[in-house]
């Protein structure tokens, strides 16, 4: 079975310091990572996803993920964070193996930048 | 402009009265899919659909109901609606191949009492 884990509900962080928020993942076939962002009041948006090829990937509004199979991770990161940032962060995966278009997201994560 | 449109917006409803949210496309996407977001819980996928008469359960399909006759449209049914079926729902759509991209709808915040 498919599942996400976001271990932090809320990432605290100072305008222009970089930023973390982790997501670690479950898939028994083939994982299809993405992280999208909602803003308050807001659908989700797309950010960015890794399918295959280069490990890094990178995505709108300056931020960047890093599959790392081993670790069964997909950290998203930005180096240095705006205000503007402060939103809610959704991981999700699919398996791409299944054939299926089933999502898993996780629980998400309140990012909030300080100025 | 290119967009996925639900209707209504906000629905305050009572237990049991039949409803009907709907969900539209106009990006000719082959994929269509509803989630439900709770606090604490994140997006829960409820009904996927991968074409027109094509639907399938996801994580939490009781008490819903879909249908896919046209590809732009992709209706959810609450037959008997519960006041555990408060939530803010979102439908979705994405371009079947290797965009795998999910664009999402403004959403529906539903209250049944």
């Amino acid at each position: 079975a498919q599942s996400v884990a976001q271990p932090e509900d809320q990432v605290n962080v100072a305008e222009g310091n970089p930023l973390t928020v982790k997501c670690t993942y479950s898939v028994s076939g083939n994982p299809y990572l993405f992280w999208y962002v909602q803003y308050p009041n807001r659908g989700l948006q797309f950010l960015l996803k890794y399918i295959t090829g280069d490990n890094l990937v990178k995505g709108s509004y300056g931020f960047e993920a890093e599959f790392n199979k081993s670790q069964t991770s997909f950290h998203l990161k930005k180096p240095s964070a705006l205000v503007s940032d402060s939103a809610l962060y959704f991981c999700a995966v699919r398996d791409g193996a299944s054939g299926t278009y089933k999502y898993i997201f996780g629980t998400g994560t309140r990012l909030k930048v300080l100025a | 402009e290119a967009q996925v449109t639900q209707n209504p917006r906000y629905l305050i409803t009572v237990t049991g009265k039949k409803l009907t949210v709907t969900c539209s496309q106009n990006m000719n996407h082959e994929y269509m899919s509803w989630y439900r977001q709770d606090p604490g819980l994140g997006l829960r996928q409820i009904y996927y659909s991968m074409n027109v008469e094509v639907t399938d359960k996801g994580d939490v399909p009781e008490g819903y109901k879909v249908s896919r006759k046209e590809k732009r449209n992709f209706p959810l049914i609450l037959e008997s609606p519960s006041p555990n079926q408060t939530s803010l729902y979102f439908c979705a759509s994405i371009r079947q191949g290797r965009t795998d991209t999910q664009y999402f709808g403004p959403g529906t915040r539903l209250t049944v009492l």
